[in-house]
């Protein structure tokens, strides 16, 4: 696709149910990040992947989240028990090449909005 | 880890006038700070970034500066337009996890007409 897309951009859920989120990156970017963001807050880093594998999950909150992305193409970030905290935008980007090898622009997605009530 | 700090939260400047955004990092090994722009309800993009072995960058009305002896890095926006009201984020590589980037917490600027 042109763009980052993200599934659903909205989702409402009552606290204690299990959610998924979807983001299919820009195609051919190869690192994928999750970030989560409050009102008024900046993007919050939660797990990176370069391919399939998470190079780096240090800012996963809990064992409540988990991602995947077993193709190295689209991830799914996985909140298990929701808690009314976990309400926020869910942030997705992709990028082409690490940082340390290129331009390292992000390009993000429209963001899931998630609502715990 | 690495840990971003962004002021100031709000800022209000005439249009016309200059409009400057600073951070700061903890994370002496960071080597790429992007600056990020986040229009209200629309997805955060890149507007400029600077890399460790320069000091200053320029892009038209924008440009950034880096002093990596200070742990600084700061945005400046000259002649202000009503479109560059929005939210800006820094943010900031922690070199020990190469492609990690942590955001500042964001400066809402608005242009007075």
């Amino acid at each position: 696709g042109a763009g980052v897309s993200q599934t659903p951009s909205n989702k409402v859920t009552e606290k204690g149910k299990y959610v998924e989120l979807r983001c299919d990156p820009i195609s051919g970017h190869t690192a994928l990040y999750w970030y989560r963001q409050s009102l008024g807050q900046g993007p919050e880093f939660l797990i990176y992947f370069q391919g399939t594998g998470a190079a780096d999950d240090s800012g996963l909150p809990n064992d409540r989240f988990f991602a995947v992305r077993p193709e190295g193409s689209v991830s799914t970030l996985k909140i298990q028990r929701t808690e009314r905290g976990d309400s926020a935008v869910y942030l997705c980007a992709s990028s082409f090449n690490p940082i340390n090898l290129n331009t390292g622009e992000l390009f993000f997605g429209e963001g899931s909005r998630l609502t715990v009530l | 880890g690495e840990n971003v700090e962004q002021h100031p939260s709000t800022l209000s400047v005439q249009e016309g006038d200059s409009a400057v955004i600073k951070c700061t990092y903890s994370d002496s090994a960071s080597n790429y700070f992007p600056w990020y722009k986040q229009e209200l309800g629309k997805r955060p993009q890149l507007i400029i970034d600077i890399r460790s072995n320069v000091g200053e960058k320029k892009d038209q009305r924008i440009a950034v500066t880096l002093n990596k002896t200070a742990k600084h890095f700061s945005l400046h926006i000259t002649e202000t337009q009503p479109e560059d009201s929005a939210v800006y984020f820094c943010a900031a590589t922690g070199y020990s996890s190469a492609s990690k980037i942590i955001f500042g917490s964001g400066t809402r600027l608005s242009i007075r007409p």
